[in-house]
């Protein structure tokens, strides 16, 4: 079956601008997650959604927003973008959320912010 | 929170070499696991270990989790080995998972 779905894998955007990214989780898969990719802080959570609700959100300024649909397909936002928002954006998708759950990743949305 | 520390940071393996790579964690825990990072950037499951051991061909991996650590064995390593090896946590606490800094491990034709 296909795997988790990145859309898109690269974007370029300019101080002040909005970024969304989208991502489709794995048949069946209720849960998404979203990890930011810095060479500098490495691997760090952004949220989890699960049936459509935010289940928990990481330690990131409120310009950092997503949502979940019903189809499970989820999308974050990032307004106002800033130099250090550029980085790997990855997405990965569970059966079960939280603890329960197997996280299976995406290729990742490559942003940069110039 | 829970923290995680990977050792070595980087590896330089010659092709047909095995390694073992560790991921020690702060705290108890019920899901540890081990993913690879390719070269385009994407995170491949390796291990869903959160104790005991498993195997896949070349790769296996060792979690004993009363003493908070995890192993990954890498044996004849090939050139595709090549990438970053995270491991992952979940913090109960924090309800998400925390990744550790990652090894970057380079196999040499």
């Amino acid at each position: 079956k296909a795997g988790v779905t990145q859309t898109p894998r690269y974007l370029i955007k300019t101080r002040g601008q909005q970024v969304t990214l989208s991502c489709s989780p794995i048949s069946g898969h209720r849960s998404v997650s979203w990890y930011q990719q810095t060479p500098g802080q490495g691997l760090q959570f952004l949220f989890e959604y699960f049936s459509e609700t935010q289940r928990n959100k990481g330690n990131f300024p409120g310009r950092f927003s997503g949502r979940q649909f019903s189809n499970s397909r989820s999308e974050m936002n990032v307004s106002t973008l800033e130099l250090g928002d550029s980085a790997l954006y990855l997405c990965a998708s569970s059966i079960l959320q939280g603890n329960t759950g197997e996280l299976f990743f995406g290729e990742g949305s490559r942003l940069t912010v110039l | 929170g829970i923290q995680v520390e990977q050792s070595p940071p980087d590896l330089i393996l010659q092709e047909g070499a095995n390694s073992t790579l560790r991921c020690n964690f702060s705290d108890s825990v019920n899901n540890l696991q081990w993913f690879h990072q390719n070269p385009w950037g994407q995170l491949i499951n390796l291990f869903y270990i959160p104790s005991g051991t498993k195997q896949n061909g070349r790769l296996s991996a060792t979690t004993v989790a009363t003493e908070r650590y995890s192993l990954l064995y890498i044996s004849s390593s090939q050139t595709t080995d090549s990438g970053v090896y995270f491991c992952a946590v979940f913090d109960n606490y924090g309800q998400n998972f925390v990744f550790g800094p990652g090894t970057r491990l380079s196999v040499l034709p």
